[in-house]
């Protein structure tokens, strides 16, 4: 079966300070991979999705960026957090086989 | 742009029914979700409308109407652990990204 996996579940950091949150898939070969932002009290917005190795596309003009080095495997990143980066950050995948997107456990991210 | 649209918070009654709206308008249209989620905690799948009509799976259905952008989920025989956001979402296109709403609120009273 497929599982996916996120981490860290929280996490603290200073504003100015880098960050790297990574997702990895098991029991699927080349899914459609995307990174959601949920800010409290609102919906999930679509910050990127990988179609593939190497393929990325940005959803809104912002201070992240992503990459995906592997086939289960995405990363979301910024070299110098902001503020308004605080949220929850949420990995979800897409098999062929299907329509749905399903989630990862997501991490709870505070710029202080 | 996209637009999508449900109650901030509704409150129920344990093994009452509630209904939760879903209005959208979006650029286009490759099917309707309803996500559960409880706080702190990823979405999980509850149900999906690609065409007219209602889709029954246990105490949740859900129903679309495409022409008039609507959708709704129904719960019913609420129980306490139905106390969650629940999340309306349509798929704009082929790639499987989808927009989401702000998300409703169901608080369930013994």
């Amino acid at each position: 079966s497929q599982t996916i996996h996120q981490w860290p579940a929280t996490l603290v950091q200073p504003v100015g300070s880098p960050l790297s949150l990574e997702c990895t898939v098991e029991g699927t070969s080349n899914p459609n991979l995307y990174w959601y932002r949920q800010a409290a009290g609102r919906g999930l917005q679509l910050l990127f999705y990988s179609v593939g190795i190497g393929q990325i596309s940005s959803e809104v003009p912002q201070n992240l960026s992503a990459s995906r080095p592997q086939d289960r495997q995405f990363i979301l990143s910024s070299k110098k957090l902001l503020l308004s980066d605080s949220g929850f950050y949420l990995c979800a995948w897409k098999g062929g086989a299907t329509e749905k997107l399903f989630f990862g456990s997501g991490t709870q991210l505070s710029v202080l | 742009g996209q637009n999508i649209d449900q109650p901030t918070e509704m409150t129920a009654t344990e093994g009452a029914i509630v209904q939760i709206n879903c209005t959208y308008q979006t650029s286009g249209f490759n099917g309707l979700f309803w996500y559960q989620q409880h706080a702190g905690e990823a979405p999980t799948f509850l149900s999906y409308n690609v065409l007219d009509g209602l889709e029954e799976k246990g105490r949740f259905s859900s129903f679309l109407s495409r022409s008039k952008g609507y959708s709704y989920l129904l719960l019913k025989e609420l129980q306490m652990k139905d106390s969650a956001s629940y999340l309306c979402a349509v798929s704009t296109d082929s790639w499987g990204k989808l927009q989401f709403g702000a998300g409703t609120q169901v608080v369930v009273t013994p």
